[in-house]
């Protein structure tokens, strides 16, 4: 069965620092990826998502930037956080009959 | 472009009693609809989806949703909520032919004794 992995689960870290949150699947092949972000009080709203290797597609022009080096792993990264990076993150999965699956997400708090 | 739009932010439903949860979507063709749940702190659980087909759709957990063209709407029910059905709830929209799904911003469920 197909399995999806986030971590780290939470994450405090300073201003100006830099984000690296990682994804997997398992048990499929070619997968599309998505980094979603929930910010307190908010719905989801789409970052990045991804239909194949070194395919990234942006919905949000922001601070924060996403890679695929792998069929099944989807990286979220940042050179230099904000305060407003704050919020919970959350990768998913689908094979495009849009039944998402979603990981069980990182908070990240910015102090 | 589609969008999502649900308008009670909050619902507070008494153990035993019924629930409906409202979804309007906007999108010009007919769309793929899904409600999906969140427990705190958690990833989001699929509850159900409509593809085609039959308009009422049941899902996981005892819930149901009705798609109504006319209205544009897909709203969630349940006939008898638990203490457990307390949690966030989000519907969702995706657009034929691309992969991404819009959310609305949620309805959070509180359940009363």
């Amino acid at each position: 069965s197909q399995t999806i992995h986030q971590w780290p689960a939470t994450l405090v870290q300073p201003v100006g620092s830099p984000l690296s949150l990682e994804c997997t699947v398992e048990g499929t092949s070619n997968p599309n990826l998505y980094w979603y972000r929930q910010a307190a009080g908010r719905g989801l709203q789409l970052l990045f998502y991804s239909v194949g290797i070194g395919q990234i597609s942006s919905e949000v022009p922001q601070n924060l930037s996403a890679s695929r080096p792998q069929d099944r792993q989807f990286i979220l990264s940042s050179k230099k956080l904000l305060l407003s990076d704050s919020g919970f993150y959350l990768c998913a999965w689908t094979l495009g009959n849009y039944g998402y699956t979603f990981g069980s997400g990182t908070r990240l708090t910015v102090v | 472009a589609q969008s999502v739009t649900q308008p009670d932010i909050h619902i507070t439903v008494s153990e035993g009693a019924s629930l409906e949860l409202r979804c309007n979507y906007s999108y010009g063709a007919t769309p793929y609809l899904f409600w999906y749940v969140q427990s705190p702190g958690q990833g989001l659980q699929l509850l159900l989806k409509y593809f085609s087909g039959d308009t009422l759709v049941q899902g996981i957990k005892g819930f149901e949703a009705e798609f109504k063209r006319s209205q544009s709407s897909f709203n969630l029910r349940k006939p008898s909520v638990h203490w457990s059905d307390a949690a966030e709830y989000f519907c969702a929209v995706g657009e034929r032919g691309f992969q991404k799904l819009v959310f609305g911003t949620g309805t959070r469920l509180l359940v009363s004794p």
